[in-house]
Order: C-alpha cells, then sequence, then structure tokens
C-alpha cells in the first residue's frame, strides 16, 4: 500500500461549487504539505501543517483552506472553486527528526469548468 | 529573482551519454537540497539530497553542491530512455523544513 494516498484522483467541478482534497499518510510524520502545479510554474505551496495544532499558509493560500483532523490526515478545500484553480494538487509529508526530505502523494488532478 | 533557479530545457543527450542539470540559489542560509524525478501526470520522486560542499554519488547519480557559489548540479551517468523526465531542484530557503522548488529540467534521453 502506498504511504501518502490522496483523494479524489481525478476530479471535474464547476465553478462555485465546494470540494474537498483529503490526504492521508501511514509513514507517521508530523509534516504535512499541500501543493499546487502549473504547467511552467513548478510546485507551489498552499499550505503546511508541522502537526495537529500548528496550520501555516504557504505562497498561494488565497481562495483555499485547510484542515489537519489526525497526524495522519490533511484536507485542502476550495469554498468556491473557479477556473484558475484547474491544476494537479499533490500532497506530501516529511518527518521531524532533523530530515526534511518530503515524500508525495499521487496527486489529484482538478478541473474547474 | 527567482529563489531556486533551474533551465527550462529540454536538454536532450543521446542514451550512454551524462547529462548534466543544473540549479541555483538565492538564500546563502541554504542547508539542504534535493532533486525529484517527476514523469509527466505523475508525482515527484526523491532522487538524492545533499547538505555538505563536494559530491555525493548513488549508483548513477551524482548531486554535486557548491555552497559559495550556490550552485547544485545533477549528474546522470550512462543516460537511458527511462530518465526522460523532469527534474525539480529543491532548496529549504527558510528551515522548518519548507522546500522551495524550480521549475524542472526537462531531460530527453534519445536512442
Amino acid at each position: 500500500d502506498a504511504d501518502v494516498t490522496q483523494t479524489p484522483r481525478n476530479r471535474i467541478t464547476k465553478t462555485g461549487k465546494r470540494i474537498m482534497l483529503e490526504c492521508s499518510q501511514t509513514k507517521g510524520h508530523d509534516r504535512m504539505y499541500w501543493y499546487r502545479q502549473d504547467p511552467g510554474l513548478g510546485l507551489q505551496l498552499i499550505y503546511y501543517s508541522f502537526d495537529v495544532k500548528d496550520i501555516n499558509k504557504g505562497e498561494i493560500s488565497d481562495g483555499y483552506s485547510v484542515s489537519r483532523q489526525a497526524q495522519a490526515k490533511f484536507s485542502l478545500s476550495l469554498e468556491s472553486a473557479i477556473p484558475n484553480q484547474t491544476a494537479l494538487y499533490f500532497c506530501a509529508t516529511s518527518g521531524s527528526g532533523g530530515t526534511d526530505t518530503q515524500y508525495f502523494g499521487p496527486g489529484t488532478r482538478l478541473t474547474v469548468l | 529573482q527567482k529563489e531556486v533557479e533551474q533551465n527550462s530545457g529540454p536538454l536532450s543527450v543521446p542514451e550512454g551519454a551524462i547529462a548534466s542539470l543544473n540549479c541555483t540559489y538565492s538564500d546563502r542560509g541554504s542547508q539542504s537540497f534535493f532533486w525529484y524525478r517527476q514523469y509527466s501526470g505523475k508525482s515527484p520522486e526523491l532522487i538524492m539530497f545533499i547538505y555538505s560542499n563536494g559530491d555525493k554519488e548513488d549508483g548513477r547519480f551524482t548531486a554535486q553542491l557548491n555552497k559559495a557559489s550556490q550552485y547544485v548540479s545533477l549528474l546522470i551517468r550512462d543516460s537511458q530512455p527511462s530518465d526522460s523526465a523532469t527534474y525539480l531542484c529543491a532548496v529549504n530557503t527558510g528551515g522548518g523544513n519548507k522546500l522551495t522548488f524550480g521549475t524542472g529540467t526537462q531531460l530527453k534521453v534519445e536512442l
């Protein structure tokens, strides 16, 4: 089984809809991250969480919110989706024991019509 | 100036050749550096990381770090068609396990 899972893997939605992307991990890591990737723009950090009670905005948090339900679960919500949020979304995790290597989930391809 | 810069490519090399991928970064306080490989539509996967100046080898891959020049590179020896992918350079630019990614270099290994 994969260490970092994301659901759904693909989603098509309409402008104005609320949507939630979920991430779960079995790596036992404290730290979790949400990124979006657009062609030619690389990975941009949306939100990150260093533990259940520590959530921080990344460089492109506007229009997004997150919830850290447990150490293993980190959800990303789009309250009112808009077409320019069409992108590939990745969840990642890392440990807090001195290494900062991040491990990525398989991604969610989101299309907002 | 972007914090982490890479040439977008594509970089084309013949099979069996050495591919050299480069990355520069702006934060002199950066302590850790990572190379990820990403196939189209897939998630980034870690190739290797480097913390200290000099070379670090892992199989066909060698990472090179020069903190004085703020430069990190990845060499791929005996390039194979399966190495064709986008290579992302990532740098810990602020501590606290936040990574800043470059936009990636597309590598094409031609038969």
